[in-house]
């Protein structure tokens, strides 16, 4: 398996679920990140780890819950979730946080009723 | 707030016309990248400039830099159908002594057979 792979791909929840979204990155990075993506707004950064460690919040709700176990593996855990957090769940990943050539999965499609 | 916009927002012409996409800023960016994003996947980098003024070629996709690179024009010639996405441009800024990357509002095109 080759780049960066994401699951589930769709997802329906209701707002009393507990869910989570796995990203998995084979191009041996240090940096992952969190993005959503909302029809007709750009790509908003939620959360960017390096070497494991957090180094970005931008200012998500805490209804959403990151997890980084190791460089390769990045979670965000979903609870309580709100309508308006329906959206394209967009993980990346580049070899540093200063490297600037992100590497996307295909996304998990979140739909909350 | 750095901000990137793009334009057009949306695009939509005949197969065989040419075209141009523009990505701009007030900021100064130490590199931008050209993404595209086709429907249900996640962004696919294109491209990386870095020095301003510079041009590269992806066959028919010619991308240059601003001189003070600020900003960024994508010239597709030729267009055809498989040229059909979401064009997203996006640069890391330094503010506050911190570098920020960010995406660009993206351009949907739609190239018609």
């Amino acid at each position: 398996e080759t780049g960066v792979t994401q699951t589930p791909r769709h997802l329906v929840m209701g707002m009393t679920n507990k869910k989570s979204l796995k990203c998995e990155q084979h191009l041996g990075h240090n940096a992952m990140y969190w993005y959503k993506q909302s029809a007709k707004k750009p790509l908003e950064l939620m959360f960017v780890y390096n070497f494991k460690e957090q180094t970005e919040n931008n200012s998500v709700p805490s209804r959403f819950s990151p997890e980084c176990p190791n460089s390769s593996h990045l979670f965000l855990h979903l609870h309580t979730l709100q309508p308006e957090d329906s959206a394209l769940y967009l993980c990346a990943s580049s070899r540093g946080t200063g490297s600037n050539e992100q590497f996307f999965g295909p996304g998990t499609r979140l739909t909350v009723l | 707030t750095q901000l990137l916009e793009q334009s057009p927002q949306f695009l939509s012409i005949q197969e065989g016309e040419n075209l141009t996409v523009y990505c701009n800023s007030s900021s100064v960016f130490s590199s931008l990248q050209w993404y595209r994003q086709e429907p249900g996947e996640g962004p696919v980098l294109l491209v990386t400039v870095v020095t301003g003024g510079e041009v590269k070629k992806l066959k028919r996709l010619t991308f240059q830099f601003g001189d003070a690179r600020k900003d960024s024009s994508l010239h597709i010639t030729a267009a055809q159908p498989g040229d059909t996405g979401l064009y997203l441009c996006a640069g890391a800024s330094k503010t506050s002594g911190t570098y920020k990357y960010i995406f660009g509002t993206g351009t949907r095109l739609k190239v018609l057979a």
